[in-house]
Protein backbone atom coordinates (compact mmCIF):
# COMPACT_ATOMS: atom_id res chain seq x y z
CA UNK A 1 0.00 0.00 0.00
CA UNK A 2 1.03 3.61 -0.62
CA UNK A 3 1.72 6.01 1.56
CA UNK A 4 1.98 9.93 1.32
CA UNK A 5 2.89 11.16 5.15
CA UNK A 6 2.29 14.84 5.30
CA UNK A 7 3.80 17.31 7.73
CA UNK A 8 3.09 19.17 9.98
CA UNK A 9 -0.59 18.89 10.47
CA UNK A 10 -1.55 21.40 11.95
CA UNK A 11 0.63 25.24 11.26
CA UNK A 12 -0.70 28.52 12.78
CA UNK A 13 1.06 31.05 12.31
CA UNK A 14 1.03 35.05 12.02
CA UNK A 15 0.10 37.07 8.50
CA UNK A 16 3.64 37.81 6.82
CA UNK A 17 5.95 34.68 8.13
CA UNK A 18 7.15 31.92 5.39
CA UNK A 19 6.29 28.43 5.82
CA UNK A 20 6.38 25.15 4.44
CA UNK A 21 4.63 21.96 3.99
CA UNK A 22 6.59 18.55 3.16
CA UNK A 23 4.90 15.62 1.71
CA UNK A 24 6.88 12.39 1.84
CA UNK A 25 6.65 8.78 0.48
CA UNK A 26 8.76 5.90 -0.17
CA UNK A 27 6.91 5.05 -3.50
CA UNK A 28 7.92 6.71 -6.49
CA UNK A 29 5.01 8.85 -8.24
CA UNK A 30 4.10 9.18 -11.94
CA UNK A 31 2.73 12.78 -10.63
CA UNK A 32 2.03 14.92 -7.46
CA UNK A 33 -0.87 17.36 -6.86
CA UNK A 34 -1.04 19.99 -3.93
CA UNK A 35 -4.92 20.83 -3.65
CA UNK A 36 -6.54 23.65 -1.40
CA UNK A 37 -9.62 23.29 0.73
CA UNK A 38 -11.71 25.90 2.21
CA UNK A 39 -14.22 24.78 5.13
CA UNK A 40 -17.84 23.59 2.88
CA UNK A 41 -16.23 23.08 -0.18
CA UNK A 42 -14.58 20.16 -2.14
CA UNK A 43 -10.84 20.15 -2.34
CA UNK A 44 -9.41 22.36 -5.16
CA UNK A 45 -6.19 21.21 -7.59
CA UNK A 46 -2.96 23.87 -7.47
CA UNK A 47 -0.56 22.25 -9.24
CA UNK A 48 0.61 19.28 -10.54
CA UNK A 49 4.47 18.34 -11.04
CA UNK A 50 5.61 15.96 -13.20
CA UNK A 51 9.51 15.69 -13.81
CA UNK A 52 11.69 15.17 -10.64
CA UNK A 53 13.36 18.10 -9.67
CA UNK A 54 10.51 20.07 -11.14
CA UNK A 55 9.58 23.65 -9.16
CA UNK A 56 6.29 25.59 -10.22
CA UNK A 57 5.43 29.12 -8.81
CA UNK A 58 2.12 30.35 -8.14
CA UNK A 59 2.08 33.46 -6.70
CA UNK A 60 3.20 33.51 -3.10
CA UNK A 61 3.18 29.63 -3.15
CA UNK A 62 6.02 27.77 -4.68
CA UNK A 63 5.62 23.50 -5.11
CA UNK A 64 8.96 21.43 -5.55
CA UNK A 65 8.97 17.89 -6.61
CA UNK A 66 11.87 15.92 -5.42
CA UNK A 67 14.31 14.41 -7.54
CA UNK A 68 13.40 10.87 -7.33
CA UNK A 69 9.88 11.77 -7.38
CA UNK A 70 8.82 10.33 -4.24
CA UNK A 71 8.35 13.69 -2.68
CA UNK A 72 7.11 17.09 -2.68
CA UNK A 73 7.14 20.14 -0.83
CA UNK A 74 5.01 23.60 -0.80
CA UNK A 75 6.27 26.60 0.42
CA UNK A 76 4.36 29.92 1.22
CA UNK A 77 6.14 33.14 1.10
CA UNK A 78 4.46 36.20 3.04
CA UNK A 79 1.52 33.74 4.52
CA UNK A 80 -1.93 35.72 4.41
CA UNK A 81 -5.28 35.17 5.78
CA UNK A 82 -6.55 34.46 2.90
CA UNK A 83 -4.11 31.26 2.65
CA UNK A 84 -5.75 29.21 5.44
CA UNK A 85 -7.35 26.12 4.65
CA UNK A 86 -6.68 22.56 4.09
CA UNK A 87 -3.59 21.89 2.03
CA UNK A 88 -3.25 18.26 0.77
CA UNK A 89 -1.01 16.08 -1.24
CA UNK A 90 -1.84 13.09 -3.67
CA UNK A 91 0.36 11.08 -5.52
CA UNK A 92 -0.47 9.59 -9.04
CA UNK A 93 0.93 6.16 -9.06
CA UNK A 94 3.03 4.85 -11.68
CA UNK A 95 0.64 2.04 -12.35
CA UNK A 96 -1.29 3.09 -14.62
CA UNK A 97 -5.01 5.01 -13.97
CA UNK A 98 -5.04 3.90 -10.59
CA UNK A 99 -6.61 6.06 -8.37
CA UNK A 100 -4.52 8.80 -6.58
CA UNK A 101 -3.06 8.53 -3.06
CA UNK A 102 -3.84 11.16 -0.36
CA UNK A 103 -1.82 12.53 2.49
CA UNK A 104 -4.36 13.37 5.53
CA UNK A 105 -3.40 17.33 4.90
CA UNK A 106 -2.01 19.88 6.72
CA UNK A 107 -4.69 22.73 8.11
CA UNK A 108 -2.96 25.98 8.19
CA UNK A 109 -4.39 28.88 9.95
CA UNK A 110 -2.91 32.26 9.24
CA UNK A 111 -3.62 35.11 11.71
CA UNK A 112 -4.02 38.58 10.97
CA UNK B 1 -21.23 26.16 -14.86
CA UNK B 2 -19.78 24.10 -12.23
CA UNK B 3 -19.04 21.17 -14.50
CA UNK B 4 -19.88 18.70 -11.62
CA UNK B 5 -22.87 18.80 -8.78
CA UNK B 6 -23.56 16.81 -5.97
CA UNK B 7 -27.15 16.28 -4.51
CA UNK B 8 -28.08 16.46 -2.05
CA UNK B 9 -25.70 19.34 -0.58
CA UNK B 10 -27.21 17.89 3.30
CA UNK B 11 -29.01 15.11 4.03
CA UNK B 12 -30.53 13.81 7.53
CA UNK B 13 -31.26 10.14 7.77
CA UNK B 14 -32.18 7.66 10.14
CA UNK B 15 -30.35 4.54 10.63
CA UNK B 16 -31.33 1.22 8.77
CA UNK B 17 -33.17 3.78 5.62
CA UNK B 18 -31.29 3.40 2.13
CA UNK B 19 -29.78 6.87 1.02
CA UNK B 20 -28.45 7.61 -2.10
CA UNK B 21 -26.26 10.67 -3.36
CA UNK B 22 -25.78 11.78 -6.88
CA UNK B 23 -22.61 12.67 -8.60
CA UNK B 24 -23.37 14.28 -11.94
CA UNK B 25 -20.59 15.63 -14.57
CA UNK B 26 -21.16 18.04 -17.46
CA UNK B 27 -16.96 16.80 -18.39
CA UNK B 28 -17.71 14.00 -20.48
CA UNK B 29 -14.56 12.76 -18.00
CA UNK B 30 -14.04 9.15 -18.08
CA UNK B 31 -13.44 8.23 -14.62
CA UNK B 32 -15.40 9.11 -11.76
CA UNK B 33 -14.81 8.66 -7.59
CA UNK B 34 -16.75 8.81 -4.15
CA UNK B 35 -14.67 9.65 -1.68
CA UNK B 36 -15.67 10.35 2.46
CA UNK B 37 -13.78 12.98 4.68
CA UNK B 38 -13.66 12.30 8.38
CA UNK B 39 -11.40 13.94 10.71
CA UNK B 40 -7.69 12.55 11.65
CA UNK B 41 -9.09 10.25 8.30
CA UNK B 42 -8.54 12.33 5.39
CA UNK B 43 -9.86 11.06 2.60
CA UNK B 44 -10.67 7.66 1.88
CA UNK B 45 -12.18 6.26 -1.49
CA UNK B 46 -14.98 4.14 -1.49
CA UNK B 47 -15.22 2.87 -4.92
CA UNK B 48 -14.77 4.52 -8.20
CA UNK B 49 -15.31 4.00 -11.81
CA UNK B 50 -13.60 4.18 -15.19
CA UNK B 51 -16.51 3.68 -17.75
CA UNK B 52 -20.26 3.17 -18.17
CA UNK B 53 -20.98 -0.04 -16.13
CA UNK B 54 -17.31 -0.40 -14.52
CA UNK B 55 -16.57 0.25 -11.15
CA UNK B 56 -14.18 -0.97 -8.58
CA UNK B 57 -13.59 -0.44 -4.53
CA UNK B 58 -11.89 1.20 -2.87
CA UNK B 59 -10.45 1.14 0.90
CA UNK B 60 -13.58 1.53 2.40
CA UNK B 61 -16.39 -0.11 0.24
CA UNK B 62 -18.16 -1.84 3.02
CA UNK B 63 -21.73 -1.08 3.72
CA UNK B 64 -21.47 1.03 0.17
CA UNK B 65 -23.00 0.23 -3.61
CA UNK B 66 -22.28 2.67 -6.72
CA UNK B 67 -23.82 2.14 -9.98
CA UNK B 68 -22.88 4.33 -13.44
CA UNK B 69 -25.57 3.71 -16.48
CA UNK B 70 -24.39 6.99 -18.00
CA UNK B 71 -21.28 8.56 -18.65
CA UNK B 72 -22.13 11.62 -16.66
CA UNK B 73 -23.86 10.18 -13.19
CA UNK B 74 -22.17 8.08 -10.66
CA UNK B 75 -24.61 7.33 -7.69
CA UNK B 76 -23.68 5.92 -4.48
CA UNK B 77 -26.18 4.16 -2.22
CA UNK B 78 -25.71 2.96 1.53
CA UNK B 79 -27.94 -0.07 1.47
CA UNK B 80 -28.72 0.57 5.10
CA UNK B 81 -27.19 3.73 6.66
CA UNK B 82 -25.44 3.32 9.70
CA UNK B 83 -24.07 6.04 12.19
CA UNK B 84 -20.93 5.15 11.26
CA UNK B 85 -21.55 6.11 7.88
CA UNK B 86 -22.17 10.19 9.34
CA UNK B 87 -19.59 11.71 6.76
CA UNK B 88 -19.01 14.34 4.16
CA UNK B 89 -18.86 12.77 0.84
CA UNK B 90 -17.20 13.93 -2.12
CA UNK B 91 -17.29 13.01 -5.90
CA UNK B 92 -14.73 13.86 -7.97
CA UNK B 93 -13.45 13.61 -11.87
CA UNK B 94 -11.00 13.06 -14.13
CA UNK B 95 -9.54 12.29 -17.66
CA UNK B 96 -6.68 10.59 -15.81
CA UNK B 97 -4.71 10.28 -12.31
CA UNK B 98 -1.91 11.94 -13.69
CA UNK B 99 -3.29 15.37 -14.01
CA UNK B 100 -5.51 15.39 -10.86
CA UNK B 101 -8.83 15.58 -9.78
CA UNK B 102 -11.84 18.02 -10.02
CA UNK B 103 -13.90 17.65 -6.64
CA UNK B 104 -17.63 18.53 -6.10
CA UNK B 105 -18.94 20.63 -3.40
CA UNK B 106 -19.51 17.70 -0.67
CA UNK B 107 -22.68 16.23 0.63
CA UNK B 108 -22.77 16.27 4.20
CA UNK B 109 -24.82 13.03 5.74
CA UNK B 110 -26.01 12.78 9.27
CA UNK B 111 -27.03 9.34 10.27
CA UNK B 112 -29.21 9.74 13.30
Amino acid sequence: TQLLEQSPQFLSIQEGENLTVYCNSSSVFSSLQWYRQEPGEGPVLLVTVVTGGEVKKLKRLTFQFGDARKDSSLHITAAQPGDTGLYLCAGAPLSGNTPLVFGKGTRLSVIA
Amino acid sequence: DAGITQSPRHKVTETGTPVTLRCHQTENHRYMYWYRQDPGHGLRLIHYSYGVKDTDKGEVSDGYSVSRSKTEDFLLTLESATSSQTSVYFCAISVQSLYGYTFGSGTRLTVV
